[in-house]
């Protein structure tokens, strides 16, 4: 079945340095999401990417699509403490009915 | 505008105890999932309604979980029995149509302890 795989699983940072986290499918997807789930909380969408090579920003949140839409990637500028939890990426696997597989997750803490 | 309503919040019961969990989607939205999400893991899909069509139960422990929608709009999840490896968050959710260019809003979860 698909698998959706991310890196690192845990990450500490300083704050104000630059945090990234990458998603690794082992299928071609159609889409794909990324959500975040504060510490004891529940997954808050972030955002959705279709296209094959497409970049999005969320003010120090910059999402992308790889080319091959087989990959993604998030990265936070300046991470604030308010950035801590855990962001999980989810595709939905070119022609798999709606089916939206998440991946294992990078736990984010931020040090001040 | 609510968001997805799910109660319990909290449970604990014994091994080979019922459960069951309920789940009230956003209004409008026609299409339901349940999660269930192991502590340090990625939420796993259990099953997924279209209004009351259960049309993706392929993870779905079918010999101790059931699921129901009878109206298309609020849902249960059982266990029975319950065993220990049960012990996890079960997140519902819903989104306005089947996924495909739409945002699926999570509830807070019900958090499963079987002791």
């Amino acid at each position: 079945g698909q698998q959706v795989m991310q890196i690192p699983q845990y990450q500490h940072v300083q704050e104000g340095e630059d945090f990234t986290t990458y998603c690794n499918s082992s299928t071609t997807l159609s889409n794909i999401q990324w959500y975040k789930q504060r510490p004891g909380g529940h997954p808050v969408f972030l955002i959705q990417l279709v296209k094959s090579g497409e970049v999005k920003k969320q003010k120090r949140l910059t999402f992308q699509f790889g080319e091959a839409k087989k990959n993604s990637s998030l990265h936070i500028t300046a991470t604030q403490t308010t950035d801590v939890g855990t962001y999980f990426c989810a595709g939905m696997r070119k022609g798999g009915g709606n089916k939206l597989t998440f991946g294992t997750g990078t736990q984010l803490k931020v040090e001040l | 505008e609510a968001g997805v309503v799910q109660s319990p919040r909290y449970k604990i019961i014994e091994k080979k105890q019922p459960v069951a969990f309920w789940c009230n989607p956003i209004s409008g939205h026609n299409t339901l999932y349940w999660y269930r999400q192991n502590l340090g893991q990625g939420p796993e899909l259990l099953i997924r309604y279209e209004n009351e069509e259960a049309v993706d139960d392929s993870q779905l422990p079918k010999d101790r979980f059931s699921a129901e929608r009878l109206k298309g709009v609020d849902s249960t999840l059982k266990i029975q029995p319950a065993e220990l490896g049960d012990s996890a968050v079960y997140l519902c959710a819903s989104s306005l149509m089947p996924l495909g260019g739409n945002t699926i809003y999570f509830g807070e979860g019900s958090w499963l302890t079987v002791v």
